[in-house]
């Protein structure tokens, strides 16, 4: 079974630029998530989908962040336009149907790494 | 709002060693908890997790962990460590769908 995969592994690019990084989950999960990492801090939560729809988007830093999952499958995740502070790794994870309401095992990808100069 | 602390952020260990890695969570609610870890050069992949039950969980690579609630700890140990696994371990806790996360422990294993 393919594991989460993101692409692509490294991007950089210069403050005012569009990035665009993409998430394939594991084939039939219907949880998507969009964690990052900015160097030295936590890992933190940006958002949740449930199939094609935005489950969570609580940890968006601002609007300048647009992420989409078309078809309930494969999700992107712009940056537009990019500033320094974005710089970090962004990390896709995808876990089963929930039961209960409480998440299972999350899956991770593994991750971009996004320069902005 | 949920937070994670974990207490050591960087450990140097000789191998054969024991290692105890120290979690502490805040929420309220019914937690899921979970440590992953991350080798140099690969993803975050789970090493195990609590859901219910038995409060002494083991995990892959002979590592276990132990909940606490009274102490709203989630503490990794491994009786023995190996070179292999130096690695980043990342301690989280979820109460609903998103997973918190610690501020990661960077582990060196020296042989």
């Amino acid at each position: 079974e393919a594991g989460v995969t993101q692409f692509p592994s490294h991007s950089v690019i210069e403050k005012g630029q569009t990035v665009t990084l993409r998430c394939d989950p594991i084939s039939g999960h219907d949880n998507l998530y969009w964690y990052r990492r900015v160097m030295g801090k936590e890992i933190k939560f940006l958002l949740h989908f449930v199939k094609e729809s935005k489950q969570d988007e609580s940890g968006m830093p601002n609007n300048r962040f647009l992420a989409e999952r078309t078809g309930g499958t494969y999700s992107t995740l712009k940056v537009q336009p990019a500033e320094l502070e974005d710089s970090g790794v962004y990390f896709c994870a995808s876990s089963p149907k929930i039961a209960g309401g409480y998440t299972d095992t999350q899956y991770f990808g593994p991750g971009t790494r996004l320069t902005v100069l | 709002a949920q937070s994670v602390s974990q207490h050591n952020h960087h450990v140097i260990l000789s191998e054969a060693a024991s290692l105890e890695l120290g979690c502490n969570y805040s929420y309220g609610g019914t937690v899921n908890l979970f440590w992953y870890v991350q080798y140099p050069g690969q993803h975050l992949q789970l090493l195990l997790k609590y859901f219910s039950g038995d409060p002494l969980v083991k995990g892959i690579k002979g590592f276990e962990a132990e909940f606490i609630k009274s102490k709203f700890s989630f503490n990794l140990r491994k009786p023995s460590v190996q070179w292999s696994d130096t690695a980043e371990y990342f301690c989280a806790v979820t109460g609903f769908q998103k997973l918190v996360f610690g501020t990661g422990t960077r582990l060196l294993v020296s042989p």
